[in-house]
């Protein structure tokens, strides 16, 4: 069975700081790894993706995560934060069959 | 990227009643899920509609309770029946093929009274 694991209930950043969203996956066979953003009152939007290739993944609205094999992590980053990102974050393993796991999520707070 | 149109937004309802959700997608899609969501919690799957197929249930969800109606590629409904107060939730219709990203309906918030 596959799962996905997020350590963090909320991460709190300052604007213009650097952030990590943390998420960290179990899955048999190659993972199928996604990023979502939920803003309150809104179904889920997809930030990014990894099926294979490049172990830095650029996505929407400035983001990017980093797909460790060997960590059998994905952490979901960004270089300068926004208080727009302020949001709740998924992140989600897909097996073959197109079946979703996602993690509990993870509160982002950047203030001001 | 497919719009997905999910109807109504929320409702408050009377135990014992049943309410049918609607999700309209702007283009073919096979995969269709329905999730239920607690607000600023992680989503648990219904059930996988897949046109031309029964729905596919997951463990403590019935069709008894939770039927669902797939009738072409870009429709479906969930209806919620016979309702208790343990069935306030979000409930989020969603697609997205294989290995590709899910998107997702802005959610039926349910408030049963």
């Amino acid at each position: 069975a596959q799962s996905v694991a997020q350590p963090e209930d909320q991460v709190n950043v300052a604007e213009g700081n650097p952030l990590t969203v943390k998420c960290t996956y179990s899955v048999s066979g190659n993972p199928y790894l996604f990023w979502y953003v939920q803003y309150p009152n809104r179904g889920l939007q997809f930030l990014l993706k990894y099926i294979t290739g490049d172990n830095l993944v650029k996505g929407s609205y400035g983001f990017e995560a980093e797909f460790n094999k060997s960590q059998t992590s994905f952490h979901l980053k960004k270089p300068s934060a926004l208080v727009s990102d302020s949001a709740l974050y998924f992140c989600a393993v897909r097996d073959g069959a197109g079946k979703s796991t996602f993690g509990d999520g993870t509160t982002l707070t950047v203030k001001p | 990227s497919a719009v997905i149109s999910q109807k109504p937004s929320r409702d408050i309802c009377q135990r014992g009643t049943s309410l049918t959700i609607q999700c309209q997608v702007d283009s073919q899609v096979t995969m269709m899920f329905w999730y239920r969501q607690q607000p600023g919690q992680s989503l648990t799957l219904i059930a996988t509609a897949n046109q031309g197929s029964e729905a596919t249930y997951e463990s403590g969800f019935v069709i008894d309770k939770f039927p669902i109606s797939r009738p072409n590629l870009t429709f479906s409904t969930l209806t919620v029946s016979n309702m208790s107060p343990e069935d306030s939730s979000i409930y989020l219709c969603s697609v997205g093929n294989r290995n590709q990203p899910q998107h997702f309906g802005d959610g039926t918030r349910l408030s049963i009274l």
